[in-house]
């Protein structure tokens, strides 16, 4: 247990499903981030939300739908997603203004879009 | 952001210390050096974080230059629950991590 928590581990969801992954962090952060890492390429910065407020949006496409509720929470809404969509998804929080030990990950979400 | 540059992969023998180098030539005043370990179907795990000189702790030692131009990952004698990707970042604080290909470590029995 990483102090990040990430569900679910496993999904699988056909390409006009609706589905959310969820993160939650219990190390008292207050910024929160998706990763996207695909096979065998690295992992991809996709959103970044700071107390609460989303402050980068790395070109990713609409049919990825971020949200934090609060600075313990950040989910990912998923809606008619492709087959190359599949990937882990990471989620990553850190305290800004105090990095010392950099950021803590979860253990991620298994993607498969089918 | 300043580009890093490290090796893709790498072998050792179980009890070896292993040595991964990372460059980072236009690394600017205000970065930070960063080392994470991934094991496969895992996030990223923070390693060891350092400016300049050498930072050391109970995992591993992170030696920098002084024109900080590049830096070494050093895992003293590995075992085979070493084998992992490790990545070498290169930024300010309090912005985003942008990871590279990082360095594929094997070790061997």
């Amino acid at each position: 247990e990483t102090g990040v928590t990430q569900t679910p581990r496993h999904l699988v969801m056909g390409m006009t499903n609706k589905k959310s992954l969820k993160c939650e962090q219990h190390l008292g952060h207050n910024a929160m981030y998706w990763y996207k890492q695909s096979a065998k390429k690295p992992l991809e910065l996709m959103f970044v939300y700071n107390f609460k407020e989303q402050t980068e949006n790395n070109s990713v496409p609409s049919r990825f739908s971020p949200e934090c509720p609060n600075s313990s929470h950040l989910f990912l809404h998923l809606h008619t997603l492709q087959p190359e969509d599949s990937a882990l998804y990471l989620c990553a929080s850190s305290q800004s203004g105090n990095p010392n030990y950099g950021y803590t990950f979860g253990s991620g979400t298994r993607l498969t879009v089918v | 952001l300043a580009k890093t540059t490290q090796p893709i992969s790498m072998d050792s023998y179980e009890g070896q210390e292993v040595n991964i180098t990372c460059s980072h030539n236009n690394i600017a005043t205000n970065d930070y050096i960063t080392w994470y370990q991934q094991f496969p179907s895992q996030g990223p795990r923070f390693i060891i974080q350092g400016y300049k000189t050498k930072v050391t702790n109970e995992v591993a030692s992170l030696f920098i230059p002084a024109d900080r131009k590049s830096s070494t990952l050093s895992l003293p004698r590995v075992s085979l629950s070493d084998t992992a990707v490790y990545y070498c970042l290169v930024g300010a604080r309090n912005t985003p991590l942008v990871f590279g290909k990082g360095t594929r470590l094997s070790v061997i029995a």
